[in-house]
């Protein structure tokens, strides 16, 4: 199946920056999700944003998406040590179910 | 409701064993799924369920793998005959079937095959 693909594979920052993750998809959607994962552990999700949007915030979360260059992009502001694991973003494929990972970001915030 | 529940949460067999893991969903939600997920890597879809209804499956799914969901309730995924390629990590997960379509994950079982 299609995935989508997070851009960098890594990110590794200092406590108090902010954290950038992008992530670009391959066909038309529905909506794109994002999710986070600790270590060893299952996911959770954190946004949703539907195609006919283009912006999303949610706490410290914002969410941004070009269907026109099919990307998306999660901004994590003030980060926290705690703030440390992997995202996911997730694609629902228009007419289509279930839901499509892309390869995730590592991010470490460095106290 | 203490969200979705996966038993058992690591499991180590054999090689050409069987094994079988159980997801209990939240109580209300009609959707459930199964998905594989090896280090470094996202999840990959393996099949889900719309009530007791398997409504698709993922060609990774081998023969050799079935998944069941009686009654609409908790769901087992049965791996027969094992091999080496098959350790990962199986989440499940549950959503509404009218909902938003975000996904409620169980914290996973972490199958090693030896």
């Amino acid at each position: 199946s299609q995935q989508g693909e997070e851009d960098p594979q890594a990110l590794s920052i200092q406590e108090g920056e902010n954290a950038t993750m992008n992530c670009s998809y391959k066909t038309s959607i529905n909506n794109l999700q994002w999710y986070r994962q600790n270590s060893g552990r299952g996911l959770v999700h954190l946004i949703l944003i539907r195609s006919n949007e283009r912006e999303k915030h949610s706490g410290r979360l914002r969410v941004t998406l070009d269907t026109s260059k099919k990307s998306s992009s999660l901004l994590i502001t003030a980060s926290r040590a705690a703030d440390t694991a992997s995202y996911f973003c997730a694609t629902v494929e228009t007419g289509n179910t279930p839901l499509v990972f892309g390869k995730g970001t590592r991010l470490s915030v460095i106290a | 409701d203490t969200g979705v529940s996966q038993n058992p949460r690591h499991k180590i067999t054999k090689r050409g064993q069987n094994v079988t893991f159980r997801c209990d969903p939240i109580s209300e939600h009609n959707r459930l799924y199964w998905y594989r997920q090896t280090l470094g890597q996202g999840p990959e879809f393996l099949t889900y369920f719309q009530n007791e209804a398997q409504l698709e499956k993922s060609r990774l799914l081998s023969d050799r793998f079935s998944a069941e969901r009686p009654k609409g309730s908790f769901s087992t995924l049965e791996i027969q005959r094992t091999e080496q390629g098959d350790s990962a990590m199986y989440l499940c997960a549950s959503s509404l079937l009218w909902g938003d379509e975000k996904l409620f994950f169980g914290s996973g079982t972490q199958l090693s095959v030896l």
